[in-house]
């Protein structure tokens, strides 16, 4: 079974659509969170997210929103997407406290045309 | 500002020989770093991780030294093989509810044959 896992794994999609990134863990962490890998490999945080707190890096434009409909899941909602929006987009989970793994899904590569 | 200076950007290193990627922080609160490793289409993996209480932990062919004085940690792959050849990240976090990853700007290590 997959640690943590996205859908879909490729998103392409025109210059101002909506758009969302579904992300599910089964491994029963308490914190989920969404980085951003740009076109030369840098990972950068987007948000992090358990059920007392949601941190967002001020850098992310509101156009990005996260959703968590529950524990396991924490999904990414794009608005009025642009072109400098295409990148690869992991999902995370690790278990809050203490120095433990953060397990990553396998990415969604988002390309805005 | 990058929290996480990571060097070098790229390595070739021989099968058999050591490869040896450094990284530096700026941010004193941090107090677990784990080294990740990432494979053409797939999500980061965490490869080692340390605490800034020890000055090194081995695991396998793979070793960080860590020197909190100057701020530095490096990892060490001994015996490098083919299969060691993907992109490594260094990354740092302080230890709390939402413990988001700074990553550094990674490294492309090639071992070759």
């Amino acid at each position: 079974d997959t640690a943590v896992s996205q859908t879909p794994k490729y998103l392409v999609t025109q210059m101002g659509n909506d758009k969302s990134i579904k992300c599910e863990q089964n491994l029963g962490h308490d914190t989920m969170y969404w980085y951003k890998q740009d076109s030369k490999k840098f990972l950068k945080i987007m948000f992090s997210y358990n059920n007392k707190e949601l941190i967002i890096n001020e850098t992310v434009p509101n156009r990005f929103s996260p959703k968590s409909p529950d524990k396991a899941h924490l999904n990414l909602h794009i608005n009025s997407l642009e072109l400098g929006d295409s990148a690869v987009y992991f999902c995370a989970s690790s278990q809050g406290g203490g120095n433990t793994e953060a397990f990553f899904g396998q990415g969604t590569r988002l390309t805005v045309v | 500002q990058q929290q996480v200076k990571q060097s070098p950007q790229s390595l070739i290193v021989q099968k058999g020989g050591i490869s040896i990627i450094n990284c530096a922080y700026e941010n004193t609160a941090f107090d677990y770093f784990p080294w990740y490793q990432q494979f053409p289409g797939k999500g980061p993996a965490l490869l080692i991780a340390i605490r800034p209480d020890v000055s090194e932990k081995k695991e396998g062919r793979f070793t960080i030294s860590f020197n909190k004085s100057a701020k530095q940690f490096s990892l060490h792959i001994m015996d490098s093989q083919p299969g060691d050849s993907a992109t490594y990240f260094c990354a740092a976090t302080v230890s709390g509810s939402a413990r988001q990853l700074t990553f550094g700007s990674g490294t492309q290590l090639t071992v070759l044959p």
